[in-house]
Protein backbone atom coordinates (compact mmCIF):
# COMPACT_ATOMS: atom_id res chain seq x y z
CA UNK A 1 0.00 0.00 0.00
CA UNK A 2 1.17 3.67 -0.68
CA UNK A 3 1.10 5.44 2.53
CA UNK A 4 3.15 8.87 3.70
CA UNK A 5 4.07 9.69 7.22
CA UNK A 6 4.38 12.93 8.78
CA UNK A 7 5.93 11.86 12.44
CA UNK A 8 5.84 15.56 13.32
CA UNK A 9 1.95 16.69 14.07
CA UNK A 10 4.19 20.38 15.08
CA UNK A 11 6.63 21.94 14.90
CA UNK A 12 7.78 25.24 16.31
CA UNK A 13 10.62 27.72 14.53
CA UNK A 14 11.85 31.03 15.82
CA UNK A 15 11.73 33.77 13.55
CA UNK A 16 14.63 33.94 10.80
CA UNK A 17 16.03 30.47 11.57
CA UNK A 18 15.51 27.44 9.38
CA UNK A 19 13.38 24.52 10.36
CA UNK A 20 12.87 20.96 8.91
CA UNK A 21 9.70 18.60 8.45
CA UNK A 22 10.42 15.17 7.97
CA UNK A 23 8.37 13.04 5.86
CA UNK A 24 8.63 9.53 4.76
CA UNK A 25 6.35 7.16 2.32
CA UNK A 26 6.31 3.73 1.40
CA UNK A 27 6.00 2.77 -2.42
CA UNK A 28 6.89 -0.03 -4.79
CA UNK A 29 6.72 2.08 -7.64
CA UNK A 30 10.30 3.48 -9.34
CA UNK A 31 8.38 6.21 -11.14
CA UNK A 32 6.45 9.07 -9.10
CA UNK A 33 6.19 13.12 -7.97
CA UNK A 34 6.67 14.03 -4.04
CA UNK A 35 5.29 17.48 -3.15
CA UNK A 36 5.17 19.62 -0.30
CA UNK A 37 2.06 21.78 0.66
CA UNK A 38 0.72 24.66 2.51
CA UNK A 39 -2.17 25.38 4.34
CA UNK A 40 -2.20 28.04 5.86
CA UNK A 41 -5.26 29.09 8.36
CA UNK A 42 -8.58 29.32 6.56
CA UNK A 43 -6.95 29.94 3.09
CA UNK A 44 -6.47 28.05 0.27
CA UNK A 45 -3.17 25.09 -0.19
CA UNK A 46 -1.09 25.79 -2.40
CA UNK A 47 2.19 24.47 -3.76
CA UNK A 48 5.64 24.50 -1.86
CA UNK A 49 7.52 22.45 -3.65
CA UNK A 50 7.66 19.53 -5.89
CA UNK A 51 10.27 16.70 -6.40
CA UNK A 52 10.54 14.13 -9.27
CA UNK A 53 11.58 11.34 -7.99
CA UNK A 54 13.98 10.50 -11.59
CA UNK A 55 15.76 13.78 -10.49
CA UNK A 56 18.45 13.45 -8.11
CA UNK A 57 19.09 17.01 -7.73
CA UNK A 58 17.39 18.24 -4.92
CA UNK A 59 14.84 20.70 -5.79
CA UNK A 60 14.90 24.73 -4.06
CA UNK A 61 12.33 27.36 -4.25
CA UNK A 62 13.65 30.10 -2.55
CA UNK A 63 13.71 29.75 0.68
CA UNK A 64 12.47 26.04 0.54
CA UNK A 65 14.07 23.42 0.03
CA UNK A 66 14.20 19.20 0.16
CA UNK A 67 15.77 16.86 1.01
CA UNK A 68 15.07 13.74 -1.30
CA UNK A 69 16.84 10.48 -0.27
CA UNK A 70 14.98 7.93 -2.69
CA UNK A 71 16.39 4.86 -1.19
CA UNK A 72 15.20 6.01 2.10
CA UNK A 73 11.94 7.00 0.88
CA UNK A 74 12.64 9.97 2.12
CA UNK A 75 11.38 13.60 1.43
CA UNK A 76 12.10 16.23 4.20
CA UNK A 77 11.41 19.83 3.79
CA UNK A 78 14.05 22.55 4.95
CA UNK A 79 12.70 26.50 5.47
CA UNK A 80 15.24 28.61 5.91
CA UNK A 81 15.39 32.34 7.09
CA UNK A 82 11.21 31.46 8.53
CA UNK A 83 8.82 34.51 8.49
CA UNK A 84 6.04 35.25 10.20
CA UNK A 85 3.88 34.13 6.81
CA UNK A 86 5.49 30.72 6.97
CA UNK A 87 3.06 29.23 9.73
CA UNK A 88 0.76 26.64 8.54
CA UNK A 89 -0.02 23.13 8.22
CA UNK A 90 2.25 21.40 5.62
CA UNK A 91 1.20 18.78 3.86
CA UNK A 92 3.76 16.00 2.22
CA UNK A 93 2.10 14.26 -0.89
CA UNK A 94 2.90 11.57 -3.53
CA UNK A 95 1.96 10.92 -6.97
CA UNK A 96 1.87 7.97 -8.91
CA UNK A 97 -0.57 6.55 -11.45
CA UNK A 98 -3.01 9.43 -11.34
CA UNK A 99 -3.33 8.95 -7.70
CA UNK A 100 -2.37 11.14 -5.03
CA UNK A 101 -1.64 9.97 -1.14
CA UNK A 102 -0.84 12.81 1.23
CA UNK A 103 0.08 12.35 4.80
CA UNK A 104 -1.26 13.74 7.55
CA UNK A 105 0.14 17.35 8.45
CA UNK A 106 2.23 19.39 10.27
CA UNK A 107 1.79 22.09 11.79
CA UNK A 108 4.09 24.91 12.14
CA UNK A 109 4.45 27.97 14.35
CA UNK A 110 6.89 30.54 13.68
CA UNK A 111 7.55 32.79 16.86
CA UNK A 112 8.33 36.42 16.90
CA UNK B 1 -12.37 35.43 -10.76
CA UNK B 2 -8.90 33.25 -10.73
CA UNK B 3 -8.10 29.59 -9.45
CA UNK B 4 -10.58 27.56 -7.66
CA UNK B 5 -13.71 28.71 -5.87
CA UNK B 6 -15.79 27.04 -3.44
CA UNK B 7 -19.20 27.91 -2.13
CA UNK B 8 -20.49 28.27 0.70
CA UNK B 9 -17.51 28.40 3.03
CA UNK B 10 -19.91 27.55 5.71
CA UNK B 11 -22.27 24.82 6.32
CA UNK B 12 -24.57 23.96 9.41
CA UNK B 13 -27.07 21.28 8.65
CA UNK B 14 -29.38 18.80 10.17
CA UNK B 15 -29.26 15.19 9.78
CA UNK B 16 -32.77 15.61 7.42
CA UNK B 17 -31.40 18.61 5.14
CA UNK B 18 -30.37 18.27 1.67
CA UNK B 19 -27.23 20.78 0.68
CA UNK B 20 -24.91 20.73 -1.79
CA UNK B 21 -21.57 22.23 -2.25
CA UNK B 22 -20.32 23.95 -5.08
CA UNK B 23 -16.86 24.02 -6.71
CA UNK B 24 -15.78 26.56 -10.01
CA UNK B 25 -12.40 26.06 -11.71
CA UNK B 26 -11.04 29.26 -13.65
CA UNK B 27 -7.80 27.49 -14.99
CA UNK B 28 -8.58 25.62 -17.84
CA UNK B 29 -7.79 21.95 -16.32
CA UNK B 30 -9.45 18.94 -17.61
CA UNK B 31 -10.36 17.07 -14.05
CA UNK B 32 -11.82 18.15 -11.03
CA UNK B 33 -11.81 16.59 -7.38
CA UNK B 34 -13.35 16.14 -4.05
CA UNK B 35 -11.37 16.24 -0.83
CA UNK B 36 -12.54 14.93 2.58
CA UNK B 37 -10.40 16.73 5.29
CA UNK B 38 -10.35 15.80 9.25
CA UNK B 39 -7.90 16.38 11.99
CA UNK B 40 -5.17 14.53 11.95
CA UNK B 41 -5.98 12.40 9.28
CA UNK B 42 -4.92 12.73 5.60
CA UNK B 43 -7.12 13.95 2.81
CA UNK B 44 -9.46 11.19 1.78
CA UNK B 45 -10.39 11.67 -2.17
CA UNK B 46 -13.77 11.19 -2.53
CA UNK B 47 -14.73 11.35 -6.27
CA UNK B 48 -12.73 11.95 -9.08
CA UNK B 49 -13.94 13.35 -12.18
CA UNK B 50 -11.38 13.79 -15.14
CA UNK B 51 -12.71 14.90 -18.79
CA UNK B 52 -16.28 15.14 -17.44
CA UNK B 53 -16.27 11.44 -16.20
CA UNK B 54 -16.28 9.87 -12.91
CA UNK B 55 -13.23 7.98 -12.73
CA UNK B 56 -12.69 6.97 -8.96
CA UNK B 57 -15.23 7.28 -5.93
CA UNK B 58 -13.52 4.83 -3.16
CA UNK B 59 -16.04 3.29 -1.58
CA UNK B 60 -17.49 7.13 -0.58
CA UNK B 61 -21.16 6.65 1.18
CA UNK B 62 -24.53 7.03 -1.07
CA UNK B 63 -25.45 9.94 1.30
CA UNK B 64 -22.45 12.17 -1.18
CA UNK B 65 -23.43 12.28 -4.52
CA UNK B 66 -21.44 14.46 -7.07
CA UNK B 67 -22.30 15.70 -10.16
CA UNK B 68 -19.94 17.42 -12.56
CA UNK B 69 -21.90 19.07 -15.66
CA UNK B 70 -18.96 20.84 -17.54
CA UNK B 71 -14.86 20.45 -17.17
CA UNK B 72 -14.85 23.55 -14.98
CA UNK B 73 -17.77 23.10 -12.17
CA UNK B 74 -18.48 20.60 -9.91
CA UNK B 75 -20.73 19.48 -7.21
CA UNK B 76 -20.82 17.35 -3.63
CA UNK B 77 -24.49 17.00 -3.18
CA UNK B 78 -25.36 16.04 0.40
CA UNK B 79 -28.67 14.12 2.38
CA UNK B 80 -29.32 12.69 5.43
CA UNK B 81 -25.22 13.26 6.46
CA UNK B 82 -24.25 12.14 9.74
CA UNK B 83 -22.45 14.02 12.50
CA UNK B 84 -18.83 11.87 11.43
CA UNK B 85 -19.13 13.66 7.94
CA UNK B 86 -18.72 17.33 9.52
CA UNK B 87 -15.26 17.52 8.22
CA UNK B 88 -13.30 20.31 5.70
CA UNK B 89 -14.40 19.63 2.07
CA UNK B 90 -11.95 20.25 -0.25
CA UNK B 91 -12.35 20.85 -4.09
CA UNK B 92 -9.22 20.79 -6.51
CA UNK B 93 -8.36 20.96 -9.85
CA UNK B 94 -5.68 19.66 -12.47
CA UNK B 95 -4.59 18.90 -15.89
CA UNK B 96 -4.72 15.39 -16.86
CA UNK B 97 -3.34 13.47 -19.71
CA UNK B 98 0.26 13.63 -21.15
CA UNK B 99 2.93 15.48 -19.11
CA UNK B 100 0.69 16.18 -15.80
CA UNK B 101 2.84 16.91 -13.07
CA UNK B 102 0.37 15.70 -10.47
CA UNK B 103 0.27 19.18 -9.33
CA UNK B 104 -3.30 19.93 -7.28
CA UNK B 105 -5.23 23.57 -7.47
CA UNK B 106 -7.28 23.65 -4.58
CA UNK B 107 -10.25 25.89 -3.41
CA UNK B 108 -10.56 27.15 0.24
CA UNK B 109 -12.80 24.91 1.08
CA UNK B 110 -16.20 24.08 2.57
CA UNK B 111 -16.31 23.78 6.17
CA UNK B 112 -19.23 21.10 6.97
CA UNK B 113 -20.98 21.32 10.50
CA UNK B 114 -23.72 18.22 10.84
CA UNK B 115 -25.75 18.60 13.74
Amino acid sequence: AQTVTQSQPEMSVQEAETVTLSCTYDTSESDYYLFWYKQPPSRQMILVIRQEAYKQQNATENRFSVNFQKAAKSFSLKISDSQLGDAAMYFCAYYTGNQFYFGTGTSLTVIP
Amino acid sequence: ETGVTQTPRHLVMGMTNKKSLKCEQHLGHNAMYWYKQSAKKPLELMFVYSLEERVENNSVPSRFSPECPNSSHLFLHLHTLQPEDSALYLCASSQDGTGHTGELFFGEGSRLTVL
